[in-house]
């Protein structure tokens, strides 16, 4: 079955990087998602990586992925304190609607 | 556009009471999806609807009901609300078909049962 773990809290200062780590089980994932909520709001799509790519950058975001050890890093550089919020990490396997989300980071950024 | 909206905001039950979660979206996706978060466990999919007239069951399910009214509009019953209730359940959708089907997600529904 499907399992994907974060661990649930980061402090970081502004100005610093911000890495935020995802490990999943099921290797037959096909997209993998980080996604955003800021306090009393929904998810918003941050950004994802294809299963056959191993980076992906987008403006202060890197994503890396090592498919050996089911992998997943977010890296936010020059942290904003407009970053504080729950960043969570997903997978999707098979069909379209079946994406497992982790527990959720919960980003603290100190000015 | 407005996205993905949810009724109501907030909501107190007492349990054994009913309610029904409305959400609404005018993207024109065929896929919905109700989520509930509770602390330390993420999000668990309880139900989801691939298609206009079809509804599946997620992780999630018992003490649920869904309906899918039609291709906009997505409701999650509980007929007899239960304490283990309490949570903040999410609506979602999202396109079908090839690509990465960026879920879009309600603002929440911050449900406590008594």
């Amino acid at each position: 079955g499907e399992d994907v773990e974060q661990s649930l809290f980061l402090s970081v200062r502004e100005g610093d990087s911000s890495v935020i780590n995802c490990t999943y089980t099921d290797s037959s994932s096909t997209y993998l998602y980080w996604y955003k909520q800021e306090p009393g709001a929904g998810l918003q799509l941050l950004t994802y990586i294809f299963s056959n790519m191993d980076m992906k950058q987008d403006q202060r975001l890197t994503v890396l992925l090592n498919k050996k050890d089911k992998h997943l890093s977010l890296r936010i550089a020059d942290t904003q304190t407009g970053d504080s919020a729950i960043y969570f990490c997903a997978e999707r396997t098979g069909g379209y609607q079946k994406v497992t989300f982790g527990t959720g980071t919960k980003l603290q950024v100190i000015p | 556009n407005a996205g993905v909206t949810q009724t109501p905001k907030f909501q107190v039950l007492k349990t054994g009471q009913s309610m029904t979660l409305q959400c609404a979206q005018d993207m024109n996706h065929n896929s919905m999806y109700w989520y509930r978060q509770d602390p330390g466990m993420g999000l668990r999919l309880i139900y989801y609807s691939a298609s206009e007239g079809t509804t599946d069951k997620g992780e999630v399910p018992n003490g649920y009901n869904v309906s899918r009214l039609n291709k906009r509009e997505f409701s999650l019953r509980l007929e007899s609300a239960a304490p283990s209730q309490t949570s903040v359940y999410f609506c979602a959708s999202s396109e079908s078909g090839t690509g990465e089907h960026e879920q879009y997600f309600g603002p929440g529904t911050r449900l406590t049962v008594t």
